[in-house]
């Protein structure tokens, strides 16, 4: 049972090139989140799925899209990268927005 | 600001004295909470939660508690291990403007253990 699975585990972009981060889970977890992590920032809402086939905007959704295609898998993606967008990128996933959610081990993302 | 923040940003104690990381939160709606442990390089890893029928909860050598009346809540480590070094943040489940809820992070409390 792997749980989270986050890929790329690292990356460094220039900016202007646009990249997909890829999320699966295992669990037949109905929500999926994609959050941002900064120093001394904490963690910070990006988009969310409530569902296969759903999307729905976070805190700080400008700059990023996101698929769920399939019930399994989430994907953030960057059209055109900014030196700001640096940031370890974390899923999530939880059968219910009313219990824990479960973390994959995040991205490290630079952009140049 | 944050709804979610945490009195100490760094604690540093003694392997085997018990540990304390405090956490406050503005929203008196909320009614489910949760702390999360995250060691150097790895995602946040669940460790206990609570919904405010409730005021402590415990679990293996942890235990939350949570105050309504003054909107605090806190997490107990008791006889702290090295293995215990980590950030933990504590997480308030509040409604989105989507209509479903979301979790809000305070910006965590750096644990150091001393052996």
């Amino acid at each position: 049972n792997a749980g989270v699975t986050q890929t790329p585990k690292f990356r460094v972009l220039k900016t202007g090139q646009s990249m997909t981060l890829l999320c699966a889970q295992d669990m037949n977890h109905e929500y999926m989140y994609w959050y941002r992590q900064d120093p001394g920032m904490g963690l910070r809402l990006i988009h969310y799925s409530v569902g296969e086939g759903t999307t729905a905007k976070g805190e700080v959704p400008d700059g990023y899209n996101v698929s769920r295609l399939k019930k399994q898998n989430f994907l953030l993606g960057l059209e055109s990268a900014a030196p700001s967008q640096t940031s370890v990128y974390f899923c999530a996933s939880s059968y219910s927005d009313r219990l824990p959610q479960h973390f994959g081990d995040g991205t490290r993302l630079s952009i140049l | 600001g944050e709804s979610v923040g945490l009195h100490l940003p760094t604690l540093s104690v003694q392997e085997g004295d018990n540990s304390i990381i405090n956490c406050a939160y503005s929203n008196s709606a909320s009614d489910y909470f949760i702390w999360y442990k995250q060691e150097s390089g790895k995602g946040p890893q669940f460790i206990i939660d609570i919904r405010s029928n409730m005021d402590k909860r415990q679990g293996q050598r942890v235990t939350v508690l949570l105050n309504k009346t003054v909107k605090h809540l806190s997490l107990q480590i008791a006889a702290t291990q090295p293995g215990d070094s980590a950030v933990y943040f504590c997480a308030e489940n509040i409604i989105g403007g989507a209509g479903s809820y979301q979790l809000t992070f305070g910006k965590g409390t750096k644990l150091s253990v001393i052996p």
